[in-house]
């Protein structure tokens, strides 16, 4: 079964610096998403993105995050200059474009460690 | 706005014990809903969805009953099993916000042998 694939699963920076998350969506699905998870809280959406453009984005999405999905393969999650509160688990998820209410399919996600 | 609330963990049972776990949710028009499960260390998997009022979603023994009338989205499964600790999340998405998940807070499950 086709999966979605998360890259690194584990992630130490310091603080103030740049940070790419990588995600390979499911290969004919059209929409995607970025979730994160802070430790001992719930799942939060922050940004949806489909035909090459951002569709919608969270409060958390400031100035510092940005989306690309640079080649139709990777869909890649960047943080400018990390915050120590950026500390999370951080979920990559697309879904088919048949029908609007296709699940979405998840990676095993990114374990990102601000230091 | 649109809002899931689950019910506190964690969940302790007993093997072959009866589950329920509560799910409820705030939402206008038709939202779908889904129950997701975390298994230690991994990622979110897909558990069972609904997508309009009293569909019943299925999978692995789970079901859940999409109750508009009650805004209720329950978990639940006749035996658990020690392989079915896990943390569970409920969630609803909706056509009009690009189906965005909104999830729950999680419901930590242990099944003890």
């Amino acid at each position: 079964e086709p999966e979605v694939t998360q890259t690194p699963s584990h992630q130490v920076t310091q603080m103030g610096q740049e940070v790419i998350l990588r995600c390979v969506p499911i290969s004919n699905h059209l929409y995607f998403y970025w979730y994160r998870q802070i430790l001992g809280q719930k799942v939060e959406f922050l940004v949806s993105f489909y035909n090459n453009e951002i569709s919608e984005k969270s409060e958390i999405f400031d100035d510092q995050f940005s989306v690309e999905r640079p080649d139709g393969s990777n869909f890649t999650l960047k943080i400018r200059s990390t915050k120590l509160e950026d500390s999370a688990m951080y979920f990559c998820a697309s879904r088919g474009r048949t029908t609007g209410n296709q699940p979405q399919h998840f990676g095993d996600g990114t374990r990102l460690s601000i230091l | 706005g649109n809002s899931v609330t689950q019910m506190e963990g964690p969940v302790t049972l007993s093997e072959e014990a009866f589950l329920t776990i509560n799910c409820t949710y705030t939402a206008t028009g038709y939202p779908s809903l889904f129950w997701y499960v975390q298994y230690p260390g991994e990622g979110l998997q897909l558990l069972l969805k609904a997508t309009k009022a009293d569909d019943k979603g299925s999978n692995k023994g789970f079901e859940a009953t999409y109750r508009k009338e009650t805004t209720s989205f329950h978990l639940e499964k006749g035996s658990v099993q020690v392989s079915d600790s896990a943390v569970y999340f409920c969630a609803l998405a909706r056509m009009d916000s690009s189906y965005k998940l909104i999830f729950g807070s999680g419901t930590r499950l242990l099944v003890r042998p």
